[in-house]
Protein backbone atom coordinates (compact mmCIF):
# COMPACT_ATOMS: atom_id res chain seq x y z
CA UNK A 1 0.00 0.00 0.00
CA UNK A 2 1.50 3.46 -0.94
CA UNK A 3 1.95 5.62 1.70
CA UNK A 4 3.76 9.35 1.54
CA UNK A 5 5.37 11.01 4.88
CA UNK A 6 6.20 14.48 4.64
CA UNK A 7 9.27 15.72 6.62
CA UNK A 8 10.92 18.96 7.33
CA UNK A 9 11.36 22.10 9.84
CA UNK A 10 8.02 22.78 11.78
CA UNK A 11 9.14 26.78 11.92
CA UNK A 12 10.39 29.08 9.63
CA UNK A 13 11.58 32.52 9.93
CA UNK A 14 9.73 35.25 7.87
CA UNK A 15 11.47 35.91 4.53
CA UNK A 16 13.11 32.43 4.60
CA UNK A 17 12.83 29.40 2.45
CA UNK A 18 10.46 26.41 3.66
CA UNK A 19 11.72 23.67 2.40
CA UNK A 20 9.87 20.01 3.10
CA UNK A 21 10.60 16.58 1.48
CA UNK A 22 8.06 13.91 0.83
CA UNK A 23 9.26 10.35 0.93
CA UNK A 24 7.28 7.21 -0.56
CA UNK A 25 7.03 3.92 0.30
CA UNK A 26 5.08 0.88 -1.08
CA UNK A 27 5.24 1.76 -4.52
CA UNK A 28 7.91 3.96 -7.34
CA UNK A 29 7.77 7.47 -7.68
CA UNK A 30 9.15 6.27 -11.25
CA UNK A 31 5.73 5.20 -11.90
CA UNK A 32 4.99 6.41 -15.45
CA UNK A 33 1.17 6.73 -14.49
CA UNK A 34 1.60 9.14 -11.68
CA UNK A 35 2.40 12.86 -10.77
CA UNK A 36 3.14 13.70 -7.42
CA UNK A 37 1.81 17.27 -5.89
CA UNK A 38 1.79 19.70 -2.71
CA UNK A 39 -1.32 21.03 -1.31
CA UNK A 40 -1.98 23.21 1.89
CA UNK A 41 -4.05 24.03 4.46
CA UNK A 42 -4.09 27.33 6.54
CA UNK A 43 -5.08 26.94 9.72
CA UNK A 44 -9.11 26.45 9.70
CA UNK A 45 -9.48 27.33 6.28
CA UNK A 46 -9.49 25.36 2.49
CA UNK A 47 -7.02 23.83 0.37
CA UNK A 48 -5.01 25.26 -2.20
CA UNK A 49 -3.10 23.16 -4.85
CA UNK A 50 0.51 24.35 -4.54
CA UNK A 51 2.12 22.47 -7.74
CA UNK A 52 3.38 19.05 -8.95
CA UNK A 53 6.15 16.84 -10.47
CA UNK A 54 6.63 14.09 -12.99
CA UNK A 55 9.30 11.52 -12.11
CA UNK A 56 10.53 13.13 -15.22
CA UNK A 57 11.29 16.58 -13.61
CA UNK A 58 8.57 18.39 -15.01
CA UNK A 59 7.08 20.63 -13.46
CA UNK A 60 3.65 22.26 -12.82
CA UNK A 61 3.08 25.19 -10.52
CA UNK A 62 -0.10 27.38 -9.09
CA UNK A 63 -0.10 30.77 -10.74
CA UNK A 64 -0.46 32.40 -7.44
CA UNK A 65 2.70 30.89 -6.10
CA UNK A 66 5.12 30.03 -9.02
CA UNK A 67 7.37 33.07 -8.33
CA UNK A 68 8.39 31.40 -5.14
CA UNK A 69 7.76 27.58 -6.13
CA UNK A 70 10.53 25.11 -6.59
CA UNK A 71 9.31 21.21 -6.49
CA UNK A 72 12.14 18.39 -7.43
CA UNK A 73 12.14 15.19 -7.37
CA UNK A 74 14.56 12.43 -6.46
CA UNK A 75 13.68 9.13 -7.79
CA UNK A 76 16.84 6.87 -6.30
CA UNK A 77 15.33 8.24 -2.91
CA UNK A 78 12.10 8.25 -3.93
CA UNK A 79 11.20 11.34 -2.70
CA UNK A 80 10.30 14.94 -3.73
CA UNK A 81 10.82 17.99 -2.34
CA UNK A 82 9.29 21.53 -2.02
CA UNK A 83 10.93 25.08 -1.51
CA UNK A 84 8.79 27.69 -0.85
CA UNK A 85 10.58 31.42 -1.04
CA UNK A 86 10.79 34.63 1.16
CA UNK A 87 8.01 33.14 3.33
CA UNK A 88 5.93 35.41 5.87
CA UNK A 89 3.08 34.45 8.10
CA UNK A 90 0.47 33.66 5.42
CA UNK A 91 2.46 30.92 4.15
CA UNK A 92 1.58 29.40 7.42
CA UNK A 93 0.00 25.89 6.65
CA UNK A 94 -0.14 22.27 7.03
CA UNK A 95 1.38 21.17 4.21
CA UNK A 96 0.48 17.76 2.50
CA UNK A 97 2.02 15.94 -0.49
CA UNK A 98 0.05 13.12 -1.98
CA UNK A 99 -0.30 11.22 -5.29
CA UNK A 100 -1.82 12.37 -8.43
CA UNK A 101 -4.16 10.52 -10.65
CA UNK A 102 -5.19 11.23 -14.68
CA UNK A 103 -2.82 13.83 -14.95
CA UNK A 104 -2.15 17.36 -14.62
CA UNK A 105 -4.55 18.34 -13.26
CA UNK A 106 -6.03 15.74 -11.75
CA UNK A 107 -7.12 14.50 -8.19
CA UNK A 108 -5.44 13.23 -5.30
CA UNK A 109 -5.23 9.94 -3.42
CA UNK A 110 -3.51 9.14 -1.67
CA UNK A 111 -2.51 12.06 1.02
CA UNK A 112 0.63 11.97 3.57
CA UNK A 113 -0.31 13.39 6.84
CA UNK A 114 0.73 16.51 6.43
CA UNK A 115 2.90 18.58 8.35
CA UNK A 116 2.49 21.82 10.10
CA UNK A 117 4.58 24.83 9.44
CA UNK A 118 4.79 28.37 10.85
CA UNK A 119 6.28 31.13 9.79
CA UNK A 120 7.33 33.43 12.61
CA UNK A 121 10.41 35.03 13.90
CA UNK B 1 -8.96 30.03 -12.28
CA UNK B 2 -12.17 27.76 -11.67
CA UNK B 3 -13.60 29.18 -8.47
CA UNK B 4 -16.16 26.46 -6.30
CA UNK B 5 -18.83 27.49 -3.85
CA UNK B 6 -20.10 24.99 -1.85
CA UNK B 7 -23.23 24.87 0.28
CA UNK B 8 -24.70 24.82 2.99
CA UNK B 9 -21.33 25.63 4.73
CA UNK B 10 -22.68 23.89 7.55
CA UNK B 11 -25.44 20.91 7.73
CA UNK B 12 -26.93 19.62 10.95
CA UNK B 13 -28.26 15.72 10.63
CA UNK B 14 -29.16 13.21 12.72
CA UNK B 15 -27.54 9.82 11.92
CA UNK B 16 -29.43 7.70 9.51
CA UNK B 17 -30.46 10.85 8.10
CA UNK B 18 -29.85 11.60 4.08
CA UNK B 19 -26.95 14.51 3.69
CA UNK B 20 -27.06 16.46 0.38
CA UNK B 21 -24.20 18.79 -0.46
CA UNK B 22 -23.44 20.77 -3.08
CA UNK B 23 -20.31 22.04 -5.37
CA UNK B 24 -20.89 25.04 -7.76
CA UNK B 25 -18.53 25.72 -10.38
CA UNK B 26 -17.86 29.56 -11.49
CA UNK B 27 -17.59 27.87 -15.08
CA UNK B 28 -17.98 24.16 -16.76
CA UNK B 29 -15.94 21.78 -15.18
CA UNK B 30 -14.31 20.19 -18.22
CA UNK B 31 -15.69 16.36 -18.96
CA UNK B 32 -17.39 16.76 -15.31
CA UNK B 33 -13.86 15.98 -14.04
CA UNK B 34 -14.67 16.50 -10.45
CA UNK B 35 -13.50 14.87 -6.97
CA UNK B 36 -15.38 14.87 -3.32
CA UNK B 37 -12.72 14.57 -0.31
CA UNK B 38 -13.94 13.93 3.30
CA UNK B 39 -11.74 15.19 6.32
CA UNK B 40 -11.69 14.62 9.86
CA UNK B 41 -10.12 16.86 12.49
CA UNK B 42 -6.20 16.10 12.37
CA UNK B 43 -6.23 14.24 9.73
CA UNK B 44 -5.65 14.49 5.95
CA UNK B 45 -8.48 14.76 3.33
CA UNK B 46 -9.42 11.25 2.26
CA UNK B 47 -10.56 10.36 -1.43
CA UNK B 48 -14.38 9.65 -1.69
CA UNK B 49 -15.25 10.34 -5.27
CA UNK B 50 -13.61 10.92 -8.75
CA UNK B 51 -15.21 11.81 -11.95
CA UNK B 52 -18.03 13.40 -10.51
CA UNK B 53 -19.45 9.46 -9.60
CA UNK B 54 -16.86 6.94 -9.17
CA UNK B 55 -16.56 5.57 -5.62
CA UNK B 56 -12.77 5.47 -5.07
CA UNK B 57 -11.69 2.32 -3.52
CA UNK B 58 -13.20 1.32 -0.26
CA UNK B 59 -15.91 3.52 -0.29
CA UNK B 60 -19.17 2.29 0.60
CA UNK B 61 -21.83 2.80 -1.34
CA UNK B 62 -23.96 4.73 0.93
CA UNK B 63 -21.76 7.91 -0.94
CA UNK B 64 -22.76 9.31 -4.16
CA UNK B 65 -21.60 11.73 -6.32
CA UNK B 66 -23.63 12.90 -9.42
CA UNK B 67 -23.78 16.31 -11.93
CA UNK B 68 -22.82 18.14 -14.57
CA UNK B 69 -21.62 21.63 -16.04
CA UNK B 70 -21.38 23.60 -13.30
CA UNK B 71 -23.43 21.92 -10.45
CA UNK B 72 -22.38 19.33 -8.36
CA UNK B 73 -23.76 17.08 -5.76
CA UNK B 74 -22.33 14.68 -3.27
CA UNK B 75 -25.10 12.37 -1.22
CA UNK B 76 -24.49 10.07 1.92
CA UNK B 77 -27.99 8.25 1.35
CA UNK B 78 -28.20 7.12 5.63
CA UNK B 79 -25.13 8.90 7.85
CA UNK B 80 -23.56 6.56 10.28
CA UNK B 81 -21.18 8.35 13.44
CA UNK B 82 -18.52 8.05 11.44
CA UNK B 83 -19.15 10.48 8.46
CA UNK B 84 -19.55 13.21 10.38
CA UNK B 85 -16.77 15.47 9.18
CA UNK B 86 -15.69 17.99 6.50
CA UNK B 87 -16.05 17.45 2.98
CA UNK B 88 -14.55 19.89 0.22
CA UNK B 89 -15.11 18.83 -3.56
CA UNK B 90 -11.93 20.10 -5.90
CA UNK B 91 -12.19 20.43 -10.15
CA UNK B 92 -9.10 19.03 -12.36
CA UNK B 93 -11.16 20.19 -15.69
CA UNK B 94 -8.50 22.86 -15.97
CA UNK B 95 -5.09 24.32 -14.73
CA UNK B 96 -4.97 25.27 -11.54
CA UNK B 97 -7.09 22.48 -10.07
CA UNK B 98 -8.97 24.13 -7.41
CA UNK B 99 -10.86 22.97 -4.03
CA UNK B 100 -14.27 24.44 -2.43
CA UNK B 101 -14.34 26.16 0.58
CA UNK B 102 -16.22 22.86 2.43
CA UNK B 103 -18.79 21.74 3.88
CA UNK B 104 -19.10 20.70 7.85
CA UNK B 105 -21.97 17.83 8.22
CA UNK B 106 -22.21 18.44 12.12
CA UNK B 107 -24.49 16.29 14.26
CA UNK B 108 -27.74 17.56 14.86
Amino acid sequence: QLQLQESGPGLVKPSETLSLTCTVSGGAISSSSHYWGWIRQPPGKGLEWIGSIYYSGSTYYNPSLKSRVTISVDTSKNQFSLKLSSVTAADTAVYYCARIWFGIPGWFDPWGQGTLVTVSS
Amino acid sequence: EIVLTQSPGTLSLSPGERATLSCRAGQRVSSSYLAWYQQKPGQAPRLLIYGTSSRATGIPDRFSGSGSGTDFTLTISRLEPEDFALYYCQQYGSSPETFGGGTKVEIK
